[in-house]
């Protein structure tokens, strides 16, 4: 079965100074997306950034780049340059690829990130 | 704004009564995912339609059902509501069933009483 795991609960940063959220990854299928999403106090889910499985570069959009280690199984996701609106709650998924249970979804439980003036 | 839209925000609702959120996907998206999020599950995938087809089922309960139009809407359809649905009901969409972005709408808001 799918999973995702997100190991830190909290985490807190310095504004200005870079921050990785951890996440691994179990799954048997070959092809599956991997994303991350952000979602502030109002409660809506903003698309962060995705990577294919068979992706060869490490994705990136703006200040977020996606550290992807296929051997290890993990995705995470590294902010630059904190602002104080990046704090939130930060979720990592997983979306299968295969034929069956196609697009079939997996969210971590979700880092909260604090970024401090 | 995402491009993804859902109706109604909020709903407020009976125990055993039947409801239906609705949903708009991008333009040009033809796959539409159901999520539900509460405090004590998380966020939970419920089901995957692409271009009108079931593709992927995941928690989703009996009493609760959905279906993708011709037009690419999607309807959810809740019924026999316990408390325990009391939740925030995402949507999103995606060009393709399983790779590439996937966007959220704002969600609804379900408080079942």
């Amino acid at each position: 079965a799918q999973k995702i795991t997100q190991t830190q609960p909290g985490m807190f940063v310095q504004e200005k100074e870079a921050v990785t959220l951890d996440c691994t990854y179990d799954t048997s299928d070959p092809s599956y997306g991997l994303f991350w999403y952000k979602q502030p106090s109002s409660g809506e889910m903003i698309f962060l950034i995705y990577q294919g499985s068979y992706d060869q570069q490490n994705a990136t959009e703006g200040r977020y780049s996606l550290n992807f280690q296929k051997a290890r199984k993990s995705a995470n996701l590294v902010i630059s340059a904190s602002q104080l609106g990046d704090s939130a709650m930060y979720f990592c998924a997983m979306r299968e690829g295969g034929n069956t249970n196609a697009g079939k979804s997996t969210f971590g439980d979700g880092t909260t990130l604090t970024v401090k003036p | 704004d995402s491009g993804v839209t859902q109706t109604p925000k909020h709903l407020i609702t009976a125990t055993g009564q039947r409801v239906t959120l609705r949903c708009s996907p991008r333009s040009g998206d033809l796959s539409v995912y159901w999520y539900q999020q509460s405090l004590d599950q998380g966020l939970q995938f419920l089901i995957h339609y692409y271009n009108g087809e079931e593709r992927a089922k995941g928690n989703i309960l009996e009493r609760f059902s959905a279906q993708q139009f011709p037009d690419l809407h999607s309807e959810l359809n809740l019924s026999s509501l316990e408390l325990g649905d009391s939740a925030l009901y995402f949507c999103a969409s995606s060009v393709a069933g399983t790779s590439g972005e996937q966007y959220f709408g704002p969600g609804t808001r379900l408080t079942v009483t």
